[in-house]
């Protein structure tokens, strides 16, 4: 089975632009979560989609949005960058068990300048 | 409020020797806990997981974990240590159920090095 790819691996921005980062999960996991992780603040949850649904938003901006297509497959959204949102954007997903681990992609590497 | 502690920064051991990282828990009802392991530009990989059952779980690569309820720990141990072990290790429990099934919370994390 193929793991959880992301797209693209790297990007570079401005301060005031905007991104959108895809993410496909492994194939049958409907369950789609997404991480920012930074030296300063570790790893911290963004948010998680499941059947296109928003189940669960951590304590981000407006600015960071999500979705999910039938397929599974997510995007994020990064509008109006700022230096600190340079980070390892990590999408994981899994299925719909609580017991059940999380699988992650390798990330998306974004740096705003 | 949920939330995992990794009270060291760094772990050094040398290779053959055992290798413990160190991690505690605060959770309200049972934990879900898991140990991930993250190689240099690298997404995060699964090691184990405990759920319930027995106190000692084995997962990959040689690694296993205690689990310890009146302690609130979940270390992580090898029995002996491979220089290819070195690597970011977080330990991380999920939230509880009304915070959803698939948000984790993740402790800082504990680089290990293990030299030659």
């Amino acid at each position: 089975k193929a793991g959880v790819t992301q797209t693209p691996r790297y990007l570079i921005k401005t301060r005031g632009q905007q991104v959108t980062l895809s993410c496909s999960p492994i194939s049958g996991h409907r369950s789609v979560s997404w991480y920012q992780q930074t030296p300063g603040q570790g790893l911290q949850f963004l948010f998680e989609y499941f059947s296109e649904t928003q189940r669960n938003k951590g304590n981000f901006p407006g600015r960071f949005s999500g979705r999910q297509f039938s397929n599974s497959r997510s995007e994020m959204n990064v509008s109006t960058l700022e230096l600190g949102d340079s980070a390892l954007y990590l999408c994981a997903s899994s299925a719909l068990t609580p017991w059940n681990e999380q699988f992650f992609g390798p990330g998306t590497r974004l740096t705003v300048l | 409020a949920q939330s995992v502690a990794q009270p060291e920064d760094q772990v050094n051991v040398a290779e053959g020797n055992p290798l413990t990282v160190k991690c505690t828990y605060s959770v309200s009802g049972n934990p879900y806990l898991f140990w991930y392991v993250q190689y240099p530009n690298r997404g995060l990989q699964f090691l184990l997981k405990y759920i319930t059952g027995d106190n000692l779980v084995k997962g990959s690569y040689g690694f296993e974990a205690e689990f310890n309820k009146s302690q609130t720990s979940f270390h992580l141990k090898k029995p002996s240590a491979l220089v290819s072990d070195s690597a970011l290790y977080f330990c991380a429990v999920r939230d509880s159920p009304s915070g959803g099934y698939n948000k984790l919370i993740f402790g800082a994390g504990t680089r290990l090095a293990v030299h030659p």
